[in-house]
């Protein structure tokens, strides 16, 4: 059962433009939802997090936005840059002091094109 | 920042061999640290967790006598895999908590394990 659902599994986007992805979950158990950028051969970095207590989260181009009814949460990238191209992840956890291991989504592969 | 060294970053290994891998915490005490694994193009899947001085607890599937995890100390987890075959062949990744009210997982680098 997967308990992280994540959308979509490839996305190519214009220099310039904006990228979301999107992930759903079904544990109410969660309570932090991190995004992470992977880069080929690379362990994932941290990107932004939030917590269900607020619904959205903004730092430089990255935000995210959060809706604790629907279950599910979205990362937005602002004036995307070939730079950003990248393989993204959602994950949460039960645990946002860092107990419980984070369940990942299954990535999506960002192309941002110049 | 939060800093996690993984070594090695790559291993090629005989089948039926053990390979170790290592994981530090340089900079904070890790009072959590979990094991991963990515296969190519796939997700990371937890493998383990580990807790400084305790017996790890491994995720439905994952063989405990195959993967051996050692989290001797507050900076330092090893995984071990014992009689590597093929299908072994993976990225393992881990990370570091400090738990507390400082949310976050610091991840390493990752080790690329090929088995011939």
């Amino acid at each position: 059962q997967q308990q992280v659902k994540q959308s979509p599994q490839s996305l190519i986007v214009q220099k310039g433009g904006i990228s979301i992805i999107n992930c759903a979950y079904e544990n109410t158990a969660f309570d932090y939802f991190p995004w992470y950028q992977q880069f080929p051969g690379k362990g994932p970095a941290l990107l932004i997090a939030i917590r269900p207590d607020v619904s959205e989260k903004k730092e430089g181009r990255f935000t995210i936005s959060f809706n604790k009814s629907a279950k599910q949460f979205s990362l937005h990238i602002m004036d995307s840059q070939p730079g950003d191209s990248a393989t993204y992840f959602c994950a949460a956890s039960r645990s946002g002091g860092g107990a419980d291991g984070l369940t990942f989504g299954k990535g999506t592969h960002l192309i941002i094109q110049p | 920042g939060a800093v996690v060294s993984q070594h090695p970053s790559w291993v090629i290994c005989k089948s039926g061999t053990s390979v170790k891998i290592e994981c530090r915490s340089l900079d904070f005490q890790a009072t959590t640290m979990f094991w991963y694994r990515q296969f190519p193009k796939q997700s990371l899947m937890l493998m383990a967790t580990s807790n400084e001085g305790s017996k790890a607890t491994y995720e439905q599937g994952v063989e405990k006598d195959k993967f051996l995890i050692n989290h001797a100390s507050l900076t330092l987890s090893t995984l071990t895999v014992t009689s590597a075959h093929p299908e072994d062949s993976s990225f393992y990744i881990c990370s570091a908590s400090s738990g507390g009210t400082n949310y976050g997982y610091t991840f390493g680098s990752g080790t690329r394990l090929t088995v011939v």
